[in-house]
C-alpha cells in the first residue's frame, strides 16, 4: 500500500509553546488529508479536512486558531498546535486520501505538554 | 447521519481458533466499509474494504469480512487466530455519495489472542 509518513513520532513541549507535526505522502499525491485526534483507549476523532491550496475545514468544536493546518503541496500537510497546554496532550494521526476510496494513515504523533 | 457500532470492547480468543469482530453501520447512501488495525502507539493499517461487488471481501494477513446489507453488518473474520493478531481493530464507514471522503470510525475492539 501507499505510504504516509508522519513526523515526529513523539514530542514533549512546554506549556505555552507551539508544536508542528508534518504529514507527508511519500509515493502518491494527496489532494485531501485528514487530521485526527485519539484519546487513550478511544476511537479517532476527526479534527479537520485539509485540502491542498485551500483553507482547512474544521469539525465542530475544534478551534481553528489553536490547531493551524497548512496544506501547501500535494504531498505535505502540517498541523501546528499553538500555545499548547497539558489538555492538548494526545495522539494525533493524519491520513492521506488517494483516489476515491483509499485512505492511508501516518504512524501517529504522541504529543505530551508539560 | 452516518454511524458505526462495534458492540464489543474486547474479544478474547485462543490461538488457532476462528475469530469474529463485529461491526454494524448506518448510512443514508451506499456504504463504503473499511477495517483497520492499530498496534500500540502506531497509526492505522488498512486491512480490507468493501465498495461494491462480492459480499465476501478478503484482505491482508488472512482476514476477511462479509458485507450483509439486510443486517447492515460488516463483521471481520479470520479462520485461525494468531497471537500476533492481538491489536485494536476499527471499523469505518463512508457514504458513497459523500464527496468529502470523511470516514466515520467505530469505537474500536481490542482483540486478545491467547497462546
Amino acid at each position: 500500500g501507499a505510504v504516509v509518513s508522519q513526523h515526529p513520532s513523539w514530542v514533549i513541549c512546554k506549556s505555552g509553546t507551539s508544536v508542528k507535526i508534518e504529514c507527508r505522502s511519500l509515493d502518491f499525491q494527496a489532494t485531501t488529508m485528514f487530521w485526527y485526534r485519539q484519546f487513550p483507549k478511544q476511537s479517532l476523532m476527526l479534527m479537520a479536512t485539509s485540502n491542498e491550496g485551500s483553507k482547512a475545514t474544521y469539525e465542530q468544536g475544534v478551534e481553528k486558531d489553536k490547531f493551524l493546518i497548512n496544506h501547501a503541496s500535494l504531498t505535505l500537510s502540517t498541523l501546528t498546535v499553538t500555545s499548547a497546554h497539558p489538555e492538548d496532550s494526545s495522539f494525533y494521526i493524519c491520513s492521506g486520501q488517494r483516489g476515491f476510496t483509499e485512505a492511508f494513515f501516518g504512524q501517529g504523533t504522541r504529543l505530551t505538554v508539560v | 447521519a452516518q454511524s458505526v457500532a462495534q458492540p464489543e470492547d474486547q474479544v478474547n480468543v485462543a490461538e488457532g481458533n476462528p475469530l469474529t469482530v463485529k461491526c454494524t453501520y448506518s448510512v443514508s447512501g451506499n456504504p463504503y466499509l473499511f477495517w483497520y488495525v492499530q498496534y500500540p502507539n502506531r497509526g492505522l493499517q488498512f486491512l480490507l474494504k468493501y465498495i461494491t461487488g462480492d459480499n465476501l471481501v478478503k484482505g491482508s494477513y488472512g482476514f476477511e469480512a462479509e458485507f450483509n446489507k439486510s443486517q447492515t453488518s460488516f463483521h471481520l473474520k479470520k479462520p485461525s487466530a494468531l497471537v500476533s493478531d492481538s491489536a485494536l481493530y476499527f471499523c469505518a464507514v463512508r457514504d458513497g455519495m459523500d464527496s468529502s471522503y470523511k470516514l466515520i470510525f467505530g469505537s474500536g475492539t481490542r482483540l486478545l489472542v491467547r497462546p
